[in-house]
Formats: C-alpha cells, sequence, structure tokens
C-alpha cells in the first residue's frame, strides 16, 4: 500500500529560527495537503499541492511539491509560539489520503 | 467554525460493547470520511461514503465496522465488538471534490475502550 514518510518526528525551534519538514511517498501522489493538528484539536487543512513543482506561500509558510510528485516541504520562516503543534503532509491517491507520521514543532522563546 | 460537529466528544466502553459515533454536518455535503487517530500516532483513513455508499475503505475497515447515513443527515460510524485497540480519536471529515480531495475535519470523538 501507499506510504507516505516524514521527517523529522520532532522539531524544537528558537523563535525567530526557520525549519523544514519533508514528506516522501513511495508512490506518485494525485496532490498532496497539508495539515496543523495542535496538541488536543483536529487536523485543520492548510493547503493542497496538485502540479508538479508546485510552490505555494502562505505568509511565513512555504510548501514545494516535487517535479515526480513523488515528496513535499513545508519551510516555516521566523518562527512564532503560534507555529507549535504538528504538521502532516497527506498524500492524495486513489481517492484516499494517506498522511505521514507528522512533525511534532516546539518553539523556545 | 465547525465543518462538521461530532458527537460524544467522549466514549467510555467495555470491551466486546457496541459504540456508535455520530457526525453531523453544517450543510448539505456529498462527501465524508472517517479516520482514526492512536494517541500520539499518525491519522489513518478508515472510509469514504459518498451519495450514501462507501466509495473506498482501507484494511482497517474490517467487518467489525460499519457506516451509514439513517437519515439523510448523521453520518455513523458503528464499532461492532470494540477491542482494547480501538481506543483512539475518531474523526470525521466533509470533502468538497472526489477528485482534490481536501477535508474539513470535525473535533473528534475520543473512545476509550476497558
Amino acid at each position: 500500500g501507499q506510504q507516505v514518510m516524514q521527517i523529522p518526528q520532532y522539531q524544537h525551534v528558537q523563535e525567530g529560527e526557520d525549519f523544514t519538514t519533508y514528506c516522501n511517498s513511495s508512490t506518485t501522489l494525485s496532490n498532496i495537503q497539508w495539515y496543523k493538528q495542535r496538541p488536543g484539536g483536529h487536523p485543520v487543512f492548510l493547503i493542497q499541492l496538485v502540479k508538479s513543482g508546485e510552490v505555494k506561500k502562505q505568509k511565513r509558510l512555504t510548501f514545494q511539491f516535487g517535479e515526480a510528485k513523488k515528496n513535499s516541504s513545508l519551510h516555516i520562516t521566523a518562527t512564532q509560539t503560534t507555529d507549535v503543534g504538528t504538521y502532516f503532509c497527506a498524500g492524495f491517491r486513489d481517492y484516499k489520503l494517506s498522511f505521514g507520521a507528522g512533525t511534532t514543532v516546539t518553539v523556545r522563546a | 467554525e465547525p465543518e462538521v460537529t461530532q458527537t460524544p466528544s467522549h466514549q467510555v466502553t467495555q470491551m466486546g460493547q457496541e459504540v456508535i459515533l455520530r457526525c453531523v454536518p453544517i450543510s448539505n455535503h456529498l462527501y465524508f470520511y472517517w479516520y482514526r487517530q492512536i494517541l500520539g500516532q499518525k491519522v489513518e483513513f478508515l472510509v469514504s461514503f459518498y451519495n450514501n455508499e462507501i466509495s473506498e475503505k482501507s484494511e482497517i475497515f474490517d467487518d467489525q465496522f460499519s457506516v451509514e447515513r439513517p437519515d439523510g443527515s448523521n453520518f455513523t460510524l458503528k464499532i461492532r465488538s470494540t477491542k482494547l485497540e480501538d481506543s483512539a480519536m475518531y474523526f470525521c471529515a466533509r470533502g468538497i471534490l472526489r477528485d482534490l480531495g481536501e477535508q474539513y475535519f470535525g473535533p473528534g470523538t475520543r473512545l476509550t475502550v476497558t
């Protein structure tokens, strides 16, 4: 079955620093989505990337979809305390979403 | 603003008992999904439901599970004989288009099997 791997599992960041989380799929995807889950909360849709090589930005967040549509990354600049949570990538294929294990982000003020 | 609501927020049940988890869409959506998330782990797809029928399901969604939309509004997930390993958060989500897949999750039901 489809496997989506995500690294790192944990990211401890100093406030103001940048970081990146990476996502790799074992199969080519129709699209890739990113979700954020705050502690005790539910996954919240952030963005969807559909085209090969696509790059999208949301304020301090930059999302990329690889040329082969098998990998993706999320880069956050100038991390703030509001960025705390777990970021999941999710690969969409055959009308199903397969989530990665997530990157749990903590921020040191 | 919630996309869907879920009841109950927390369900405690004994092993072997049946549970029904409910999802109520805010508006009339066509695509619904159930996911589970064991504590500290990733979100796992269970089943998708379109036009009152199961569209796709995962290997997790075995004969112990069933879904239905009994009154055309509420969307339910039934676990027939719960096991300890069924303890998890269960999320209902609604989708916009089948081909795009972006989904909007409800607040979840925490199921604890003792």
